[in-house]
């Protein structure tokens, strides 16, 4: 079965770091780009970040951008968000998601999503 | 703010047809894919790629796309298909993932 656990979610204080982590089993870990998305409480997906197969290449959302970092170790089949200079607004349930695409115009997609663990931003 | 769109909220009369769209200008390059989130779970990939579904998707769930606009539909709503659901794609950089708003179906 392909399951994804996210892991590291606590209360912080703004200007904080925190990190996440996100322990993948079932399925060879090194052959997919993998995501983290947010939701912050009572509203939309937020897309965050991708890595690919070999953290060769990374993205990330303008919102999020030279704040977080986003890792994986393939040898332990974990992926990792390291979360800096942390904001109100980044208060959110953070998924990570296996990410699948398709050459061309097949667009990308999220199969499985962890259950998300919960980083609140508060003073 | 998203460069995706979709309507807050649908509504459909049980066993009856709903459509659900997305619009926005990347999705003249690149398919959508929809997802299904009821409260308290994670979301749950139901369409994806031109019109794909996943193992264990019903039937009832298809997608279409025509110019900047990707479409759900749901061919006899039931009442476990209330739900929100979120359309996602690549950016029109095609390097970055964008979701849409999200709408609110309830089955009436």
């Amino acid at each position: 079965e392909v399951q994804l656990v996210e892991s590291g979610g606590v209360v912080v204080q703004p200007g904080g770091s925190l990190r996440l982590s996100c322990a993948a089993s079932g399925f060879t870990f090194d052959d997919y780009t993998m995501h983290w998305v947010r939701q912050a409480p009572g509203k939309g997906l937020e897309w965050v970040s991708l890595i690919s197969w070999d953290g060769g290449s990374t993205y990330y959302a303008d919102s999020v951008k030279g704040r977080f970092t986003i890792s994986r170790d393939n040898s332990k089949n974990s992926l990792y968000l390291q979360m800096n200079s942390l904001r109100t607004e980044d208060t959110a349930l953070y998924y990570c998601a296996k990410g699948l695409a398709a050459a061309g115009t097949g667009g990308v997609w999220f199969d499985p999503w962890g259950q998300g663990t919960l980083v609140t931003v508060s003073s | 703010s998203s460069e995706l769109t979709q309507d807050p909220a649908v509504s459909v009369a049980l066993g009856q047809t709903v459509r659900i769209t997305c619009q926005g200008d990347s999705l003249r390059s690149y398919y959508a894919s929809w997802y299904q989130q009821k409260p308290g779970q994670a979301p749950v990939l139901v369409i994806y790629g031109k019109n794909n579904r996943p193992s264990g998707i019903p039937d009832r769930f298809s997608g279409s796309s025509s110019g900047n606009t990707a479409s759900l539909t749901i061919t006899g709503a039931q009442a476990e298909d209330e739900a929100d659901y979120y359309c996602n794609s690549r950016d029109s950089s095609g390097n970055r993932v964008v979701f849409g708003g999200g709408t609110k179906l309830t089955v009436l």
